[in-house]
């Protein structure tokens, strides 16, 4: 079965405010988790990831939070943009890539 | 530009027809794997590949074939192909297979199967 699951299947968002995609994962021994983004017509795009060690991790605008106890990961975007209309993927990388079903995120002008 | 360059784009075919979908990679990577994509179920992995003349299968190989012949090379093939592997499919590789290795993927292939 699927060992990594988005809670929410869409997501509407207001230009400029902050978006939170969420994620579940089964398996408590992984160790590595990534998070990506798929535009429309192009294939899955590498945007941050995350070792368990981390609680938190930040690249440009996104911040990925891992909390181990609950085995829940979150993506969050700030200032969302429309260029961040895509579906999110969050994957574990623990002996090989398993992503989940996906969250389409919508930016509303 | 690195990049994976996966041929054709869009594939329409009959039932039984046998079909190749190419996979090009220009960045030395020695993993490559094959993924199909359907609405609901995320992206699954079809095979894999960890070296030249290695390859595996992932969690839904039936009805596929892939070969690594040369490193930068990983076409999945389709021997007799039924309605059900209509879908989506993506080509990735990454450096090596593990944690932290992350995988680039091609732009997709639109496979209609009738």
């Amino acid at each position: 079965g699927e060992s990594v699951g988005l809670h929410l299947p869409t997501l509407s968002v207001q230009e400029g405010d902050n978006s939170i995609i969420n994620c579940a994962y089964s398996n408590s021994a992984s160790d590595y988790f990534i998070w990506y983004k798929q535009e429309s017509g192009k294939g899955p795009q590498f945007i941050i990831d995350i070792r368990s060690n981390m609680d938190k991790r930040q690249g440009q605008r996104v911040t990925v939070l891992l909390n181990k106890t609950v085995k829940h990961l979150s993506l969050q975007i700030a200032a969302t943009q429309p260029g961040d209309s895509a579906v999110y993927f969050c994957a574990e990388n623990d002996y090989k890539l398993s992503f989940g079903a996906g969250t389409t995120v919508t930016v509303r002008a | 530009e690195a990049q994976v360059t996966q041929n054709p784009r869009y594939l329409i075919t009959v039932t039984g027809k046998k079909l190749t979908v190419t996979c090009s990679q220009n960045m030395n990577h020695e993993y490559m794997s094959w993924y199909r994509q359907d609405p609901g179920l995320g992206l699954r992995q079809i095979y894999y590949s960890m070296n030249v003349e290695v390859t595996d299968k992932g969690d839904v190989p039936e009805g596929y074939k892939v070969s690594r012949k040369e490193k930068r090379n990983f076409p999945l093939i389709l021997e007799s192909p039924s309605p059900n592997q209509t879908s989506l499919y993506f080509c990735a590789s990454s450096l090596n297979r593990g944690a932290g290795d992350i995988q680039y993927f091609g732009a997709g292939t639109r496979l209609s199967v009738l």
